[in-house]
């Protein structure tokens, strides 16, 4: 059975920094690109990145462009997201996704609040 | 960026009548649309990808057709658990969008 695990959420200040991580389990990690996509309270949902299965290709929304980085490590079946300079509207439920798109976790809130 | 637009925002039916739920793109994204299903506190559902290929286990009263820029998600004979809130999602171009919704809610 597939499991994507999301942690590192929480309560972060405007301009700081946190870390996402994915743990993935359940399938071949290294046959699948991995996304992170977010959503807003009582909002839809919106792509926010994503990276190929070596990883030496990610791509962002423009939103956060500049400002988060996406990583993987295949020996280890986890994906990082690193958010910096977070802001307001940054503030969701982080879900992991992989790109057979039907397996999701649960997903991690990012509170972004003074 | 390519953006989608997603009518009606919300549609209201009875159980057993027919749903028709469209998805329009700013440019074409010849067949890479996705519709997904989303109840309150669950992640989305996968249901259809490539504008008409089911996703496994996705019932048959789902259906998806379009391409280039005009899509349609139906929703042959609704059910009481189908009421729920449908987003597209084009995957032809980075960076991936998703529409803003379509609200499908009880008659």
């Amino acid at each position: 059975e597939v499991h994507l695990l999301e942690s590192g959420g929480g309560l972060v200040q405007p301009g700081g920094s946190l870390r996402l991580s994915c743990a993935a389990s359940g399938f071949t990690f290294t046959d699948y690109a991995m996304s992170w996509v977010r959503q807003a309270p009582g909002k839809g949902l919106e792509w926010v990145s994503a990276i190929t299965i070596s990883g030496d290709n990610t791509y962002y929304a423009d939103s956060v462009r500049g400002r988060f980085t996406l990583s993987r490590d295949n020996s280890r079946n986890r994906v990082y997201l690193q958010m910096s300079s977070l802001r307001a509207e940054d503030t969701a439920l982080y879900y992991c996704v992989n790109s057979g798109w039907s397996d999701w976790g649960q997903g991690t809130l990012v509170t972004v609040s003074s | 960026e390519i953006v989608l637009t997603q009518s009606p925002a919300t549609l209201s039916l009875s159980p057993g009548e027919r749903a028709t739920l469209s998805c329009r793109a700013s440019q074409s994204v010849n067949k890479f649309l996705a519709w997904f299903q989303q109840k309150p506190g669950q992640a989305p559902r996968h249901l259809i990808y490539d504008a008409s290929t089911r996703a496994t286990g996705i019932p048959a009263r789902f259906s998806g057709s379009g391409s280039g820029t005009d899509f349609t998600l139906t929703i042959s004979n609704v059910e009481p658990e189908d009421f729920a809130v449908y987003y597209c999602q084009q995957r032809s171009n980075w960076p991936l969008t998703f529409g803003q919704g379509t609200r499908l809610e009880i008659k």
